[in-house]
């Protein structure tokens, strides 16, 4: 059970879009439609931005929406805003009631 | 409102046990459609998730761990715990406990986490 990839960083400029990726293989990501995204601000707990890959939880922006093709999911940040810069996790179901998070990606708000 | 808070020792030897405890209040830990998780993420690093447990006992673990995991729920069902035997510095981390709802495969809430040392 290896860990979800997902790129080191990604930066934009307020006001653009961009979109994060989460490469998984046929035993998570490609098998199951639970893949969760969380935000995680220097010193804090992540809190969940989307669940069963392009659910939002009640309180999260529209502005984040995720998606999935095959084995990889993505996390799309619209309208980017400065309070958007924070570290993005995704996790997968993997069967067998076990989980896999994702490396991590810093998002930086140039 | 839900509120989950980590607590146990900061500091372990290496070969010991880690042992942490996590609270819950404003909820029951044999709520139904509920399972609760720990999770770590040692410094600078990622999330890595250890193991869940669920209302009637069931654990899971993560296959890297399970040899040296336990996960345990407390008869008062406010609270749960993780053990982590022979640990080394490799296990230095912050250790969050989160709640899983049922069909939504989403940690969520979070304790506030709790960093745990490895060093003699």
């Amino acid at each position: 059970q290896s860990a979800l990839t997902q790129p080191r960083s990604v930066s934009g400029s307020p006001g653009q879009s961009l979109t994060i990726s989460c490469s998984g293989t046929r035993s998570d990501v490609g098998n199951f439609n639970h893949v969760s995204w969380y935000q995680q601000y220097p010193g804090k707990a992540p809190k969940v931005i989307i669940y069963n890959v392009n659910n939002r939880p009640s309180g999260v922006p529209d502005r984040f929406s995720g998606s999935k093709s095959g084995s990889t999911a993505s996390l799309t940040i619209s309208g980017l805003q400065a309070e958007d810069e924070a570290e993005y996790f995704c996790c997968s179901y993997a069967g067998s009631y076990t989980y896999v998070f994702g490396t991590g990606t810093q998002l930086t708000v140039l | 409102q839900l509120q989950l808070q980590e607590s146990g020792p900061g500091l372990v030897k290496p070969s010991e046990a880690l042992s942490l405890t996590c609270s819950i209040s404003g909820a029951s830990f044999i709520g139904n459609n509920y399972y609760w998780g720990w999770i770590r993420q040692p410094p600078g690093g990622g999330l890595e998730w250890i193991g869940n447990i669920y209302p009637n006992g069931d654990t899971y673990y993560s296959p890297s761990l399970a040899s040296r995991v336990t996960i345990s729920a407390d008869a008062s069902n406010i609270q749960f715990s993780l053990s982590l035997r022979s640990v080394t510095a490799a296990d230095t981390a912050v250790y969050y406990c989160a709640r899983l709802t049922h069909g939504q495969y989403q940690f969520d809430p979070w304790g506030q986490g709790t960093l745990v040392t490895v060093s003699s």
